[in-house]
């Protein structure tokens, strides 16, 4: 499995809404990213997990708040959002955080109305 | 201040011709660069990448091209394929820092 999966691809949610968007992979990599990528940007960092603790938080709003529940799973929960948050939410993993050949998930593309 | 530069939005070429995506940084304290290409509605698949020790690195159709000097690389794909077609990001990082930085990106499109 050389896969990093992502849930839901699709997500359109309102400013009152709390939903989580998922991300799993199997392929045994310590480090995994949370990045958002507006239309016709480059990705930008959200948050960094090494071994399961949170390593770098890029002076993300609270109302986006990280999870990592074990060594293949990360999450993202979201709560009371603005529009101005909809973008492609892509998650990533590498063997460990100076690795940098990353292995990027499909995204979630969210739509906060 | 953009620190990783793409200065081409876009680039056409020819089925078989090479292409060459070029890339500036200003930061003289990057030691790694990347290459990453993006296909729409995915996530950014890395390309081919290069520290800053080496001058060139050669994967298949993809040679990274490094003048540490000019604080430019570049990206050659030969043969190019209709596959080839997508947005390319060069990214850059110094000191083995977490976080890279990255291009604007290129759009690439293959002509049949």
């Amino acid at each position: 499995d050389t896969e990093v999966t992502q849930t839901p691809k699709h997500l359109v949610m309102g400013m009152t809404n709390k939903k989580s968007l998922k991300c799993e992979q199997h392929m045994g990599h310590r480090a995994m990213y949370w990045y958002k990528q507006k239309a016709k940007k480059p990705p930008e960092l959200m948050f960094v997990y090494s071994y399961e603790k949170l390593s770098i938080n890029e002076s993300v709003p609270s109302r986006f708040s990280p999870e990592c529940p074990n060594s293949s799973l990360l999450n993202l929960h979201l709560h009371a959002l603005q529009p101005e948050d909809s973008a492609l939410y892509l998650c990533a993993s590498s063997q460990a955080s100076s690795d940098y050949g990353y292995t990027f998930g499909s995204g979630t593309r969210l739509t906060v109305v | 201040d953009q620190q990783v530069k793409q200065n081409s939005p876009s680039l056409s070429v020819q089925e078989g011709r090479i292409s060459i995506l070029n890339c500036d940084y200003t930061n003289s304290m990057f030691d790694y660069f990347l290459w990453y290409k993006k296909y729409p509605a995915e996530g950014p698949t890395f390309l081919i990448s290069i520290s800053s020790i080496k001058d060139k690195n050669e994967d298949g159709r993809f040679t990274v091209f490094l003048n540490k000097s000019a604080k430019h690389l570049s990206l050659h794909i030969v043969p190019s394929q209709p596959g080839d077609s997508a947005v390319y990001f060069c990214a850059a990082s110094a000191n083995s820092n977490y976080q890279l930085i990255w291009g604007a990106g290129t759009k690439l499109i293959i002509k049949p």
